[in-house]
């Protein structure tokens, strides 16, 4: 399954599927990028990240891939598991006079069906 | 290792009445953020402390928010009165340097009636 992250907030895959998030940032300056999961009632969980100098990190299950020319984010999620079901923002490192801040995409709802 | 602490964990309070926020972050953490998170919006960056300086306050509304980080650990966050807008999650986070290895704690979901 696949998502535009921000225009299509809700995504449904079937268990052991591959899940595909997509997020458009907004600034070319950003440096960082960090994939982040909110399960209800918690606080973001790090996932994973990326620096612009890279265009596809890989961990656990998970791979995200930065195209700078387009500034775009994704998250591949494989054999996408029950507990995989959550909230997922992207977040972005933006330079600003007064230091550094992330600025968070609205997120992707995952919902992982049996 | 505990991870990120904040209390209450849930507050419900009328308007016009004040409310703080406790967050106690990870050892040895010098960096720490206050975010609000509303109904299904990411987190915004309210404050930012560098050990017991806020370095980065200008999302703050200074009109009824305060914060501190005494000595440089824990941390307080206020509002003083309430309006039914300020309804969100209020996260608390910690790094050991700024923006990278964030640990977010669970939240205080704070409810205004």
């Amino acid at each position: 399954g696949e998502s535009v992250g921000l225009h299509l907030p809700t995504l449904s895959v079937q268990e052991g599927d591959n899940s595909i998030i997509n997020c458009a940032y907004s600034n070319s300056a950003s440096d960082y990028f960090i994939w982040y999961k909110q399960e209800s009632g918690k606080g973001p969980q790090f996932i994973i990240d990326i620096r612009s100098n890279m265009d596809k990190r890989q961990g656990q299950r998970v791979t995200v891939l930065l195209n700078k020319t387009v500034k775009h984010l994704s998250l591949q999620i494989a054999a996408t598991q029950p507990g995989d079901s959550a909230v997922y923002f992207c977040a972005e490192n933006l330079n600003s006079n007064s230091g550094y801040a992330l600025n968070f995409g609205k997120g992707t709802s995952l919902l992982v069906t049996p | 290792e505990a991870g990120v602490v904040q209390s209450p964990r849930y507050k419900i309070i009328e308007k016009k009445q004040p409310v703080a926020f406790w967050c106690n972050p990870i050892s040895g953490h010098n960096t720490l953020y206050w975010y609000r998170q509303n109904l299904g919006q990411g987190p915004e960056l309210l404050i930012r402390y560098e050990n017991e300086e806020a370095v980065d306050d200008s999302q703050l509304p200074k009109d009824r928010f305060s914060a501190e980080r005494l000595k440089g650990v824990d941390s307080t966050l206020k509002i003083q009165p309430a309006e039914l807008g300020d309804s969100a999650v209020y996260l608390c986070a910690s790094s050991t340097t700024p923006n990278y290895g964030y640990t977010f704690g669970s939240g205080t979901r704070l409810t205004v009636v």
